[in-house]
């Protein structure tokens, strides 16, 4: 059965901190890798990973996808109480069907 | 935890015809969502679904092109009417459950 696992489930930091998110999966038919932030209601879209080895960046977060470990990281540097939020992971299959982690509920203090 | 599952996981439909999703979860949720998500980019939320109530609708979306029904705890639909090529999306339905939102695995749809 497929499935994303995202670690840790949740994470308290201070500002200026930096932190690593995780996601490893086991999905058949892998096609890409997606991670979110949640602030509200929508999700909203970070990154896009397909192939291994190339960091995607924007800002202070970064992304990098290990498809021979089967697993990506989100790296976050400087931290902001604005970055406070769910990240979540999820994989796309080849029938464009999403596999969900649970996500990592990033709390960071002032 | 709550797993969702949808039906179809995708459908290639033409102008003007409508679709319905079919939302199911494992459990029994108060608050139900539907969302629109075009490829790469983030999340629109459409609308929140409470059993035994109206479904409530974000601005931009209404209720005759994207008609909600939610008849139990366990279940939702959300119809895509009078559809168009603009309507082309992953319509992705999530729940609530303890202080954890869910997702579910998408409906990709296609309109020519």
């Amino acid at each position: 059965e497929d499935k994303v696992v995202q670690s840790p489930l949740s994470l308290v930091v201070h500002e200026g901190d930096t932190v690593t998110l995780n996601c490893s999966y086991e999905v058949t038919n892998f096609r890409s890798l997606l991670w979110y932030k949640q602030e509200k209601k929508a999700p909203t879209f970070l990154f896009m990973l397909t192939s291994s080895g190339i960091e995607k960046k924007s800002g202070r977060l970064s992304s990098i996808l290990d498809k021979k470990e089967l697993f990506s990281i989100l790296n976050i540097t400087a931290t902001q109480t604005g970055d406070s939020a769910v990240y979540l992971c999820a994989v796309e299959d080849s029938n464009y069907q999403l596999i969900w982690g649970a996500g990592t509920k990033l709390i960071i203090k002032p | 935890s709550a797993v969702i599952s949808q039906k179809p996981s995708r459908d290639i439909c033409q102008r003007g015809t409508s679709l319905t999703i079919q939302c199911q979860v494992d459990s029994q949720v108060t608050m139900m969502f539907w969302y629109r998500q075009q490829p790469g980019q983030s999340l629109t939320l459409i609308a929140t679904a409470n059993q035994g109530s109206e479904a409530t609708y974000e601005s931009g979306f209404v209720i005759d092109k994207f008609p909600i029904s939610r008849p139990n705890l366990t279940f939702s639909t959300l119809t895509v009417s009078n559809m168009s090529p603009e309507d082309s999306s992953i319509y992705l339905c999530s729940v609530e459950s303890g202080d954890t939102q869910y997702f579910g695995p998408g409906t990709r749809l296609t309109v020519l």
